[in-house]
C-alpha cells in the first residue's frame, strides 16, 4: 500500500478553536492535496502543494491555511473552526499525472 | 474548473451489467479518471482515459469520447462488493506550476441487490 497516513482519524472540537490536520507520506511524491467531502457536494479541493513551501488555493480555501516545510508532511489548519467546517477531510498524493491520486484514510472532523 | 455531471444513484442486480455515465466540459481537457469509494472509506483509483475508446480492466471498463465530453464506467458480472460510490474526475488544463489537481463529480452511488 502507498505510504500515506492522516492524523487524527477522528476529532471533535469546539467552535472558535484552532485545529491542525496532518498528512504524512513516505512516497517522496511532489504533489499533495487537501480535499473535503460533504453530502451533496462531493470532493472539493481546499489547498494543494507542488513542492516544499509551494502551495496554492483550491476551490474552497476560505478559513483554511496550509504549510509544507518538508516533502513528507502537508498540514491543514483551521484557524478558528466553524460548524460549516464539519466534514470528512482527505489528503491525496500523486507522483505522475496518469497514475491518479492515492488518498489517505480521511479525518472525520466535527465542530460543535 | 470543469463542470462534471453524473447520476446521483443507480441500482442494479447481482450478476448484471451496469453503465455509469459522466459528462464534462470539453475545454482544456486533460484526461478523465474514475474512482471507487466504499462507504466510510477513501476513494481508490480505477482507471484513467486520455484517448478516445474503451479500456478494459477485468470486470471494469472505461470509455471516453473527447468530442462529446462523455465517459462511462462499465461494470460487468456485478458482485455485492461493487456497491459503492463511483466518482469521475478530470484535471484542468495543465497549469505549468505542476499541480495536476482534480475536479470531482459528486459521485454515483451504486447499490447492487441480490
Amino acid at each position: 500500500d502507498a505510504g500515506i497516513t492522516q492524523s487524527p482519524r477522528h476529532k471533535v472540537t469546539e467552535t472558535g478553536t484552532p485545529v491542525t490536520l496532518r498528512c504524512h507520506q513516505t512516497e517522496n511524491h511532489r504533489y499533495m492535496y487537501w480535499y473535503r467531502q460533504d453530502p451533496g457536494h462531493g470532493l472539493r479541493l481546499i489547498h494543494y502543494s507542488y513542492g516544499v513551501k509551494d502551495t496554492d488555493k483550491g476551490e474552497v480555501s476560505d478559513g483554511y491555511s496550509v504549510s509544507r516545510s518538508k516533502t513528507e508532511d502537508f498540514l491543514l489548519t483551521l484557524e478558528s473552526a466553524t460548524s460549516s467546517q464539519t466534514s470528512v477531510y482527505f489528503c491525496a498524493i500523486t507522483g505522475m499525472e496518469d497514475h491518479g491520486y492515492t488518498f489517505g484514510s480521511g479525518t472525520r472532523l466535527t465542530v460543535v | 474548473g470543469q463542470n462534471i455531471d453524473q447520476p446521483t444513484e443507480m441500482t442494479a442486480t447481482e450478476g448484471a451489467i451496469v453503465q455509469i455515465n459522466c459528462t464534462y466540459q470539453t475545454s482544456g481537457f486533460n484526461g478523465l479518471f474514475w474512482y471507487q469509494q466504499h462507504a466510510g472509506e477513501a476513494p481508490t483509483f480505477l482507471s484513467y482515459n486520455v484517448l478516445d475508446g474503451l479500456e478494459e480492466k477485468g470486470r471494469f471498463s472505461s470509455f471516453l469520447s473527447r468530442s462529446k465530453g462523455y465517459s462511462y464506467l462499465l461494470l460487468k458480472e456485478l458482485q455485492m462488493k461493487d456497491s459503492a460510490s463511483y466518482l469521475c474526475a478530470t484535471p484542468p488544463l495543465y497549469s505549468g506550476a505542476g499541480s495536476y489537481q482534480l475536479t470531482f463529480g459528486k459521485g454515483t452511488k451504486l447499490s447492487v441487490i441480490p
